[in-house]
């Protein structure tokens, strides 16, 4: 069946040093692929996407990495800051109206 | 509005009572979708409007829940005869274009629903 799974329930980094959330996926027929970040109490916000014909794609401070032979997602945080704290999810589309979430990775950063 | 709005924000249920959950989807937004989110887990599909058309309703867990969008703006999740297992966050996204697949999706703050 389709999942989105994480390979780290939790992450704690210093402030400044970089971050990497992982995620893997079972599904080869998705073809899109999004980060959200959700705060406590507030709902998912919309990081960054990537489709399946990319393997890279940088926004502000943050970096997707898509890596379709091992089925495997990154998102890469540059100088991870105390407002990055948070639960992240992946997730993933097959092309049809569902989007399905993984368990989630819950971001620490300590000052 | 700016965003997606959602009332109530909390919710407590006795068993057995019927609830709505109201959605106020970003204006013009064509797509509206409803997940369930449990602690602790990620959100979870449960139904899809296209303007006033409920295109995908499987991920409705039974015939207790019923999602409405009569307009195509304002939306409501619907449970009846609520039950412990349904206390979870009902979260409503909207998005700007018709397909569902490649557009980034809003989400409201989510309804806490809490059956006791």
């Amino acid at each position: 069946g389709e999942s989105v799974g994480l390979h780290l329930p939790t992450l704690s980094v210093q402030e400044g040093d970089n971050s990497i959330i992982n995620c893997a996926y079972s599904n080869s027929a998705s073809d899109y692929f999004i980060w959200y970040k959700q705060e406590s109490g507030k709902g998912p916000q919309f990081i960054i996407d990537i489709r399946s014909n990319m393997d890279k794609r940088q926004g502000q401070r943050v970096t997707v990495l898509l890596n379709k032979t091992v089925k495997h997602l990154s998102l890469q945080i540059a100088a991870t800051q105390p407002g990055d704290s948070a639960v992240y999810f992946c997730a993933e589309n097959t092309g049809g109206f569902k989007t399905i979430f993984g368990a989630g990775t819950r971001l620490f950063v300590k000052a | 509005g700016a965003g997606v709005s959602q009332s109530p924000r909390y919710k407590v249920a006795k068993r057995g009572q019927d609830v709505a959950l109201r959605c106020d989807p970003i204006s013009g937004h064509v797509s509206l979708f409803w997940y369930q989110q449990a602690l602790g887990q990620g959100p979870e599909f449960l139904t899809y409007f296209q303007n006033e058309a409920q295109l995908d309703k499987s991920g409705l867990p039974s015939d207790r829940f019923f999602a409405e969008r009569p307009e195509g703006s304002v939306s409501t999740l619907k449970i009846q005869r609520t039950q412990q297992e349904d206390s979870a966050v009902y979260l409503c996204a909207s998005s700007d274009l018709g397909r569902q697949v490649n557009t980034e999706a809003f989400f409201g703050q989510g309804t806490r629903l809490t059956v006791v």
